[in-house]
């Protein structure tokens, strides 16, 4: 069965201590993985795709990694405005069509 | 607009009652989504369009639940008969990209937030 998860479900950071975020995933045909962050009340905020093992992506002070069975979000030197719910999710290719899977999120607090 | 807006922002009900949700993409954005958020749990894949056309409407959890799209803009979303099951945040997506693509930089609404009584 096609599955997303995400590793831990939260963490607490002090200000400036630098952390990464997991997505583990078993699909067949990953077509994509993207990463979004939530704010609380708000719908998800598209941060990265990424298409195959090796590729990288950074923004600020995010940078997202992809393998064949994982996705790792690092975050270095967090500030307070970076605590937000992460989400990952997998685009999969089915018999006949695309799916999208999300994990259940990583909640990220940094406390300053 | 400049984003994705959804109406109601909230909504009670009560239990067998139908309710109707609203979406208005991005202008120009051929893909739209909806997704089903539960308390503390990742978003759940409800159904897909590609202009007017949902190819895909698998995540759709009973036929209690439809959806239509009219002149490739503005989506609704139909409960009905809720359940208190059926409580959860319903969220709207669009996307410029079109087919496989379009699964890429969705852009989503602030959400519905749909309480069955």
């Amino acid at each position: 069965e096609d599955q997303v998860t995400q590793s831990p479900e939260a963490l607490r950071l002090q200000e400036g201590e630098s952390s990464s975020l997991n997505c583990s995933y078993t699909v067949s045909g990953l077509r994509g993985l993207f990463w979004y962050r939530q704010d609380p009340g708000k719908g998800p905020e598209f941060l990265f795709t990424l298409y195959s093992a090796g590729e990288e992506k950074e923004k600020e002070r995010l940078k997202a990694t992809l393998t064949k069975k994982e996705s790792f979000l690092h975050i270095t030197a967090p500030k307070p405005e970076d605590s937000a719910t992460y989400l990952c999710a997998v685009q999969a290719w089915t018999s006949s069509a695309s799916k999208i899977i999300f994990g259940s999120g990583t909640r990220l607090s940094i406390r300053p | 607009g400049a984003g994705v807006s959804q109406s109601p922002s909230n909504k009670v009900t009560e239990k067998g009652k139908d309710v109707e949700l609203r979406c208005d993409p991005i202008s120009g954005h051929t893909a739209l989504y909806w997704y089903r958020q539960s308390l503390g749990q990742g978003l759940e894949f409800l159904i897909y369009f590609q202009g007017n056309s949902a190819p895909d409407k698998s995540g759709l959890p009973s036929d209690r639940f439809s959806a239509e799209r009219t002149g490739g803009s503005v989506s609704t979303l139909t409960i009905q008969r809720t359940q208190q099951e059926d409580s959860a945040v319903y969220l709207c997506a669009s996307s410029r990209l079109a087919g496989e693509l379009s699964y890429n930089e969705q852009f989503f609404g602030p959400g519905t937030r749909l309480t069955v009584l």
